[in-house]
């Protein structure tokens, strides 16, 4: 079974560009969560999208935004990037029903300059 | 407000000891719990996770975790260690369904990291 992929691997942008992150869930997942891995920081998470919505977000600003489409995959969306946007940005994903656990990706890591 | 504390920084233990990694919640209801490892450059991967029954639960790789639910902690322990083990640890939480705290997110403390020497 293919686990949770995400693209790029890395990517490097200037601040004020805006950037596309793609995460693509396992098999059979519905729900798909962002979260941001900066240094210091822990993990924070960002948004959760399920069948399609979204159902929560985080406490960042606007200019992060995503969307699920109707095969479960996702994107999330970075516009007007700031030097503190610089992480890893992790996708995971959960089994409709009972389970719990999430399953990560192997993450994007965006550097701003 | 809910949260997860894992108070070691990093936890130093030789191979073929023993080893424990520390991690207490606060939730309220009864939460559930889970183990993360996370290699360098990598994504986090699951290793183990208490939603109900035996307190202590049994994940990959030969780690298990003990839930006390009166010192509210969830401890990760192996009874041996490798140097493969050594790498970051992430505890989780996420409140129980038909609370109004659960938002469908994992509530994770700052990372534990585990240094395996030989």
């Amino acid at each position: 079974e293919a686990g949770v992929t995400q693209s790029p691997t890395h990517l490097i942008k200037t601040r004020g560009q805006q950037v596309t992150l793609r995460c693509s869930p396992i098999s059979g997942h519905t729900s798909v969560y962002w979260y941001q891995q900066a240094l210091g920081l822990g993990l924070q998470f960002l948004l959760w999208y399920d069948e399609g919505e979204e159902r929560n977000r985080g406490n960042f600003p606007p200019r992060f935004s995503g969307r699920q489409f109707p095969n479960y995959s996702s994107e999330l969306n970075v516009n007007a990037l700031e030097l503190e946007d610089s992480a890893l940005y992790l996708c995971a994903s959960r089994r409709p029903g009972g389970g719990y656990e999430q399953y990560f990706g192997p993450g994007t890591r965006l550097t701003v300059t | 407000a809910q949260s997860v504390a894992q108070p070691e920084d990093q936890v130093n233990v030789a191979e073929g000891n023993p080893l424990t990694v520390k991690c207490t919640y606060s939730v309220s209801g009864n939460p559930y719990l889970f183990w993360y490892v996370q290699y360098p450059n990598r994504g986090l991967q699951f290793l183990l996770k208490y939603i109900t029954g035996d307190n202590l639960v049994k994940g990959s790789y030969g780690f298990e975790a003990e839930f006390n639910k009166s010192q509210t902690s969830f401890h990760l322990k192996k009874p041996s260690a490798l140097v493969s083990d050594s790498a970051l640890y992430f505890c989780a939480v996420r409140p129980p369904l038909g609370s109004s705290s659960n938002t469908g997110k994992l509530i994770f403390g700052q990372g534990t990291t585990l240094q395996v020497k030989p």
